[in-house]
């Protein structure tokens, strides 16, 4: 069964790096698959941020490209966000996901999410 | 960028009723790139529909989704208690690389 963990702080300071990482069971993050971040605000909703594959290559959200950086650690099966100089608005509930690559596109395995505040 | 609009904002039934959820896209969309999620508090979003009328695993028959180029449409047939969320629906566009989600319609019991 395929699992999606984010772990990380709660709390980060304006102006800060906000660095989350997900945690994944029950299938290969070397699989065929690419890997997500989502963040959910009352304000905007649901905001895609970014995805990697295994190979390295990463895809960003253009609003947010000049701040976000996604890594991976394939020997721990887990996936990693880093977004730089952090303000209030990206207060956030931040969720991993995996991505369905192949004739369709969609996220169908989630984290439970995890949220991340920016206050000093 | 191509924006997702979804109509109404809210909407009001009772279980056993018949709910019908629309999403229209800014501009002509793949529909196999079109997704659906339900999201109850304190989840994370749950795939319904991807290919814009393929269930997910484990979706009852009650779901179903319709449409192609800019209009799409996520019906519910006879409510059950637990399809009361908000609903989202997903597009997936090439250039640049870029999942975006409409606003959401909030289904609630009436």
């Amino acid at each position: 069964q395929v699992q999606l963990q984010e772990s990380g702080p709660g709390l980060v300071k304006p102006s800060g790096t906000l660095s989350l990482s997900c945690a994944v069971s029950g299938v290969s993050i070397s699989s065929d698959y690419y890997w997500s971040w989502v963040r959910q605000t009352p304000g905007k909703g649901l905001e895609w941020i970014g995805e990697i594959y295994h190979g390295g290559k990463t895809h960003y959200n253009p609003s947010l490209k000049s701040r976000v950086t996604i890594s991976m650690d394939k020997s721990k099966d887990q996936f990693s966000l880093d977004l730089s100089s952090v303000s209030a608005a990206d207060t956030a509930v931040y969720y991993c996901a995996r991505n369905f690559w192949g004739d369709f596109r969609y996220l169908d395995y989630w984290g439970q999410g995890t949220l991340a505040a920016v206050s000093s | 960028e191509i924006v997702l609009t979804q109509s109404p904002g809210t909407l009001s039934l009772s279980p056993g009723e018949r709910a019908t959820l629309s999403c229209r896209a800014s501009q002509s969309i793949n529909s196999d790139y079109l997704a659906w999620y339900q999201q109850k508090p304190g989840q994370a979003p749950r795939l319904l529909i991807y290919g814009a009328s393929n269930r997910a695993t484990g979706i009852p028959d009650r779901f179903s989704g319709s449409g192609s180029g800019t209009d799409f449409t996520l019906t519910i047939t006879r409510l059950e208690p637990e399809d009361f969320a908000v609903y989202y629906c997903q597009q997936y566009g090439y250039s640049p690389p870029l999942y975006t989600f409409g606003q959401g319609t909030m289904l609630a019991i009436k």
